[in-house]
């Protein structure tokens, strides 16, 4: 079945430290993989995707994610988290026009 | 952000009553999905729909029904809810293409008492 994995349900850092966040996916042929944010009380936003092409993807806020085919994984880091960044992350796999979430993975940010 | 209205944005309904929610884009996108959100389970797809009277069922699709009688408008409906359907659900849209992403609309929160 296709799947992907979120390795931490709960992330909390101070600031200025470095994140990463772990995500895994279900081998399905071509899969296009994204990261997506939500923060409190708002809806999903697109950080940052990996269509084909360079496995190193920059997305926006100073997010950047690596695709990594041998692993099946797709980690999304950032150098210096802020406060600001406290939300929670999702990453997701296109198969064909089925979307798969993953669970999810809340990041608190403490000042 | 990308043109897509939600409605309503809450609801409290009992058990039993049909319930209708309502995804309306401006954007003219072919690709319209329904999911809900429930804790520790991330988003779930329960209904897409790849064109007009063109739909087809997701992973969570029991209970529930859609129709596309317009481009601009995806309707969920629970037939008769219960319980186990309070949920946060978010409408998405997405064009056509490999590498084109889903936009989201900013959810409808349904408790069902």
């Amino acid at each position: 079945a296709q799947s992907v994995s979120q390795h931490n349900h709960h992330v909390i850092l101070s600031e200025a430290a470095s994140l990463e966040l772990g995500c895994n996916y279900s081998y399905g042929g071509t899969v296009n993989l994204f990261w997506y944010v939500q923060y409190p009380g708002q809806h999903l936003q697109l950080l940052l995707k990996y269509f084909s092409g360079d496995p190193l993807v920059k997305g926006i806020k100073g997010f950047e994610a690596e695709f990594i085919k041998s692993k099946f994984s797709f980690n999304l880091r950032k150098p210096s988290v802020q406060w600001s960044d406290t939300a929670e992350y999702f990453c997701a796999a296109r198969y064909g026009q089925n979307f798969v979430f993953g669970p999810g993975t809340r990041l608190s940010v403490l000042p | 952000d990308a043109g897509i209205t939600q409605s309503p944005r809450h609801k409290v309904t009992e058990t039993g009553t049909p319930v209708t929610l309502r995804c309306h884009q401006t954007e003219n996108h072919r690709y319209m999905y329904w999911y809900r959100q429930d804790p520790g389970h991330g988003l779930r797809l329960i209904h897409y729909s790849y064109g007009v009277k063109d739909t087809d069922k997701g992973e969570v699709s029991d209970g529930y029904s859609v129709s596309r009688s317009k481009t601009e408008d995806f309707l969920l409906t629970l037939e008769s809810a219960t319980s186990s359907q309070t949920s946060v659900y978010f409408c998405a849209i997405r064009e056509p293409g490999d590498n084109q992403p889903q936009h989201f609309g900013d959810g409808t929160r349904l408790s069902i008492l």
